[in-house]
């Protein structure tokens, strides 16, 4: 059982188009992070969401981190091709420095 | 430019070869990881190593064995791997693996593609 779940696994859109991308669990994290990772490169930090509730923007992406801090979304709005990559996000659900990552959401974005 | 440097990107070896893999960051950092990529599975955490010393071992065979002789390098030796090995093998590190005030924010090197014979 994955204990962080993304959806979805695999999108591909045009761009201009808005797309959301999720990322759910049932333990509580004290923060998540998303990381992108583009085609022979290691992945990349986006952000850190610490506190229930918390939205963070970074130019067109929005993150979100629900109330209950076990889920968190990231918005892109008018998606450009250099938004194609692997996203990932990632938590410590004991907070004993043990990063673990969610199977990833592969986002093509074609011109 | 992360700051963490891997060699050699791309290595295929046979299963009764034995290989290393290298990881170097010049980021001051205490903590180096182990991460296996492989297709359609989430990143998996191999190895912790926090100021040169072994925190965790993910249940990861002994044909995997990782050496850290500095918080500076960090390095995984191969030997007698099998085909289902074969993946992308990500080194990272961080500021420190304990420090629960630090939100714990990896930095990757572009990791090194193995492929088993």
């Amino acid at each position: 059982t994955q204990l962080l779940e993304q959806s979805p696994q695999f999108l591909s859109i045009q761009e201009g188009e808005n797309l959301t991308v999720y990322c759910n669990s049932s333990s509580v994290f004290s923060s998540l992070q998303w990381y992108r990772q583009e085609p022979g490169e290691g992945p990349v930090l986006l952000v850190t969401v610490v506190t229930g509730g918390e939205v963070k923007k970074l130019k067109r992406l929005t993150f979100q981190f629900g109330d209950a801090r076990k889920d968190s979304s990231l918005h892109i709005t008018a998606a450009q091709p250099g938004d194609t990559g692997l996203y990932l996000c990632a938590g410590d659900p004991s907070n004993t420095g043990k990063l673990i990552f969610g199977q990833g959401t592969t986002l093509q974005v074609k011109p | 430019e992360t700051g963490v440097t891997q060699t050699p990107r791309h290595l295929v070896m046979g299963m009764t070869n034995k290989k290393s893999l290298k990881c170097e960051q010049h980021l001051g950092h205490n903590a180096m990881y182990w991460y296996k990529q492989s297709a359609k599975k989430p990143l998996e955490l191999m190895f912790v190593y926090n100021f040169k010393e072994q925190t965790e071992n993910n249940s990861v065979p002994s044909r995997f064995s990782p050496e850290c002789p500095n918080s500076s390098h960090l390095f995984l030796h191969l030997h007698t791997l099998q085909p289902e090995d074969s993946a992308l093998y990500l080194c990272a590190s961080s500021q420190d693996s304990t420090d629960r005030v630090n939100t714990g924010e990896l930095f990757f090197g572009e990791g090194s593609r193995l492929t088993v014979l």
